[in-house]
């Protein structure tokens, strides 16, 4: 199964663009990249997923490197909202052979007022 | 609005006792998915199912059972044979198909301990 590797933490200022990167080097053609965020006791919520274009929608935008070996999610404008772990995943198989999505550790963003 | 509701939120178990978590979702999807995850952990898949009356076990299903009754609902229940159950619960659903490229909805959890 592929991995993906990803900064413990990263900081930004409020209001400013914030860029997270990820390397899934050995993703394979069919794997979709997606990102999740979690908050402190609570469930993780999607954020954008994408194939091999860039990808827009009302929270972030995915841009995808040509070779898909490494993603950046962008937030256009963070906000003291957005601090949180946001995850980059790609989809593994589970003993059950279901695709399951397989959170690791994440980024660890804090947005500073 | 349509979502995924877990409950209860918090939920404290004795030594040898079973208990059940309940997911419930209105968002009319397919599959369900049970996850656990450990302080500072990632999710690990516990059970999934992707249609009504039919579930399969994920990575770490021992000592855990669901059923599927209804399309709405998938309960988990903690049975005294899991030995380390403390841990926070998230279920998640989506459309179907086998999951990967359909993105989940999760609720916001159910938290274990142990009394």
């Amino acid at each position: 199964d592929a991995k993906t590797t990803q900064p413990n933490s990263m900081e930004s200022n409020e209001e400013e663009p914030v860029h997270l990167p990820c390397n899934h080097s050995t993703i394979s053609g069919t794997d979709y990249i997606h990102w999740y965020r979690q908050l402190p006791s609570q469930g993780p919520e999607y954020v954008i997923h994408g194939l091999t274009s860039n990808v827009n929608n009302r929270m972030a935008s995915l841009a995808i490197a040509e070779d898909r070996k490494s993603s950046t999610l962008i937030l256009h404008r963070a906000t003291l909202r957005d601090a949180a772990v946001y995850y980059c995943i790609l989809p593994t198989i589970s003993s059950g052979s279901a695709r399951q999505l397989t959170f690791g550790s994440g980024t660890q963003l804090t947005v500073l007022p | 609005d349509g979502g995924i509701t877990q409950s209860p939120k918090y939920l404290f178990r004795k030594e040898g006792q079973n208990v059940t978590l309940s997911c419930e979702q209105n968002l009319n999807h397919d599959a369900m998915y049970w996850y656990r995850q450990d302080p500072g952990q990632g999710l690990r898949l516990i059970y999934y199912s992707q249609i009504v009356n039919d579930f399969q076990k994920g990575d770490i299903a021992e000592g855990y059972s669901v059923s599927r009754e209804k399309k709405e609902s998938f309960p988990l229940t903690v049975t005294s044979a899991q030995k380390n159950p403390t841990a926070f619960y998230l279920c998640a659903s989506n459309t179907g198909g086998y999951g990967g490229n359909q993105p989940q909805h999760f609720g916001d959890g159910t938290r274990l301990s142990i009394l």
